[in-house]
This record gives C-alpha cells, structure tokens and sequence, in this order.
C-alpha cells in the first residue's frame, strides 16, 4: 500500500544543469499536484496534472520550469538551466478523481530537496 | 491580501496545556478546510480536515470553522513535545473536482516540558 513516491530525495545539481523530479502517484489516484517550498516559508502551488493533461499551471514560473504526466510512468517536474533562487523542498501530491462539488484531502511524498550549487 | 493567513509564531504552549492555532482566509467561497503538521525537514502529514461550521474532533484535536468570519482554527488539547512541528492551515480553492490547496505560511508550535 505505497503512498506518493518521489525521487530523488536528494538532488544537487549546478548552474547552468538541468533537474529532473518524478512523481509516481498513489495507487488509485489519478490526479498529481506540486508544490515547492522555499527555506522557512509556505508550501506554494505549482502545478495540477491529470494523465497526459496539464489542468492547472498558474503557479508555473513561465521559464525553465515544465512538468508532464503521460500515460504511462511517473509525473515529470522538469527544470532547466538552474539557478541558486531554485534550490527548495518540491513536494508532489495525489488524489483520487473527485466530483464537482466534492473535495479530497492531498496526500504528500516524501519530497525531493534540490540544492543548486 | 494573502488568500490564507496565519500567524508565523513561533507559539510556545506548557505541556500539558491548550494549544490554539488560527486560520483566515478571502475566498468566501471556499468550502474545504485542512491542517497539516510538518516535522522539519519532513512532508505534510493531514491532520484534520473540516467541511461545515462547527467544531470536529478526532481525539485531541478539534478543528472548528466559521466560514461567515471566514476563519478557521486547530485545538490541540494535552499538548505533548511531540506536537512541537510547524502546522499549515490549507484552503481548497479548486473548481470542477480540482483539489488545488492553497496554504498558510504556517505557523511553529513548539511544547515545553
């Protein structure tokens, strides 16, 4: 009975580098979100994905940031051409489909920190 | 404006005593409310999550909400050391099913013995 998977836990990574984060979602669900959070401060909203659909993207940075969930395999949070101000806890999220009008509590992973030297 | 307020704290609570945790937020037309607990250096871990006006319990906490004041707030009662983590109040300002949260910055609790 996994819960949301992520990895790696631990990145470092470069100037200039490009992240990679993966986020296999828990069983069952069908719907992934991420979050970052920045040293002593909030969780902040990234993204909202279903499979092979970005639904909600308003908390993107408009570059160098993308993030995909194909149909088959983990969500993808892609980073390019890092910089130090990246360096942050990313934390991915599930749930199960919920109808219009219903709500799910998100259930979080265990989080990848990248650290950009 | 922020959408989710909280008081960053930190608040420190005698063990054994009432810890009290306070929440605000805009969007009048939010209809679910969570709470996180996050240890440092964790993830959030729910703790309780609240739909209707009132108070609900589970054990030693007790979430109330009051959505015409738009506030909602956590009680932790016999507060223990193991309680000491930092709390995040979240609001679903999601549409059409979506659960996008938005959170509080949190606010540390720290228990003393």
């Amino acid at each position: 009975n996994a819960g949301v998977m992520q990895n790696p836990r631990h990145l470092v990574r470069r100037r200039g580098q490009e992240a990679r984060l993966r986020c296999s979602p828990m069983k069952g669900h069908s719907h992934v979100y991420w979050y970052r959070q920045l040293p002593e401060e909030g969780l902040k909203f990234m993204v909202y994905l279903q499979k092979e659909n970005i639904i909600d993207e308003s908390g993107m940075p408009k570059e160098r940031f993308s993030a995909e969930f194909p149909k088959e395999g983990p969500s993808i949070l892609r980073i390019q051409q890092v910089v130090r101000g990246d360096s942050a806890a990313y934390f991915c999220a599930s749930s199960p489909y919920v109808a219009q009008g219903g709500s799910s509590p998100l259930h979080f992973g265990n989080g990848t920190r990248l650290t950009v030297t | 404006q922020k959408e989710v307020e909280q008081n960053s704290g930190p608040l420190s609570v005698p063990e054994g005593a009432i810890a009290s945790l306070n929440c605000t937020y805009s969007d009048r037309g939010s209809q679910s409310f969570f709470w996180y607990r996050q240890y440092s250096g964790k993830s959030p871990e729910l703790i309780m999550s609240i739909y209707s006006n009132g108070d609900k319990e589970d054990g030693r906490f007790t979430a109330q909400l009051n959505k015409a004041s738009q506030y909602v707030s956590l009680l932790i009662r016999d507060s223990q050391p193991s309680d000491s983590a930092t709390y995040l109040c979240a609001v679903n300002l999601g549409i059409q099913g979506a659960q996008k949260l938005v959170f509080g910055q949190g606010t540390r609790l720290t228990i003393n013995p």
